[in-house]
């Protein structure tokens, strides 16, 4: 039982390159989160699927595409990065109140 | 301003003593509040919630909820090196899904 998986681990793009985050749950979990995390900012909710097929925004999803691809999966695009995309970046699942976290992705945009 | 604020610290506490983390939100529609801890390069583990007023203890952790005061503490109780970690607050509004986070109070436990 692997929990919430995430890859790459770390990413280092240019800017106007993009890439996909993926992230993969075993727990049959119908809700799934991105979130970034930046020094001092705490945990900011970029997009979230409360159950397969539906998508919404969150905190701050300008530059950011998801996809919820099946029950277990959902996937962070970033189109163009930019410098300020530069960040942690986490996946989450729940079934009820908690949320269980993938292991991160370091992404740095130069 | 975030909806959920908490002081960066660090919070230093010698080994043994008592944490106290404090955490405040301006939403008044937020029904749950949560307490992560998150070890550095780590990624965030539930450690309480608390959705009533009062007191709630598990082992040598204690949330406290004020929803008139809009306030939300964590107690560590005989505080641990192993406790050293940052510790986020968040506050669930329209669903259990959607959280705020604080920036995340940093506790160190000083030997």
């Amino acid at each position: 039982n692997a929990g919430v998986t995430q890859t790459p681990k770390f990413q280092v793009l240019k800017t106007g390159q993009s890439m996909t985050l993926q992230c993969a749950q075993d727990m049959n979990h119908n809700s799934m989160y991105w979130y970034r995390q930046d020094p001092g900012m705490g945990l900011r909710l970029i997009y979230y699927s409360a159950s397969e097929g539906t998508t919404d925004k969150g905190e701050v999803p300008n530059g950011y595409n998801v996809s919820r691809l099946n029950k277990r999966e959902f996937s962070l695009r970033l189109e163009s990065a930019a410098p300020s995309q530069t960040s942690v970046y986490f996946c989450a699942s729940s079934g009820s109140y908690e949320q269980y976290f993938g292991p991160g992705t370091r992404l740095t945009v130069t | 301003q975030k909806e959920v604020e908490q002081n960066s610290g660090p919070l230093s506490v010698p080994e043994g003593a008592i944490a106290s983390l404090n955490c405040t939100y301006s939403d008044r529609g937020s029904q749950s509040f949560f307490w992560y801890r998150q070890y550095s390069g780590k990624s965030p583990e539930l450690i309480m919630f608390i959705y009533s007023n009062g007191d709630k203890e598990d082992g040598r952790f204690t949330a406290q909820l004020n929803k008139a005061s809009q306030y939300v503490s964590l107690l560590i109780r005989d505080s641990q090196p192993s406790d050293s970690a940052t510790y986020l607050c968040a506050g669930a509004t329209d669903s259990w899904g959607k959280l705020q986070f604080g920036a995340g109070t940093q506790v160190v436990v000083t030997p």
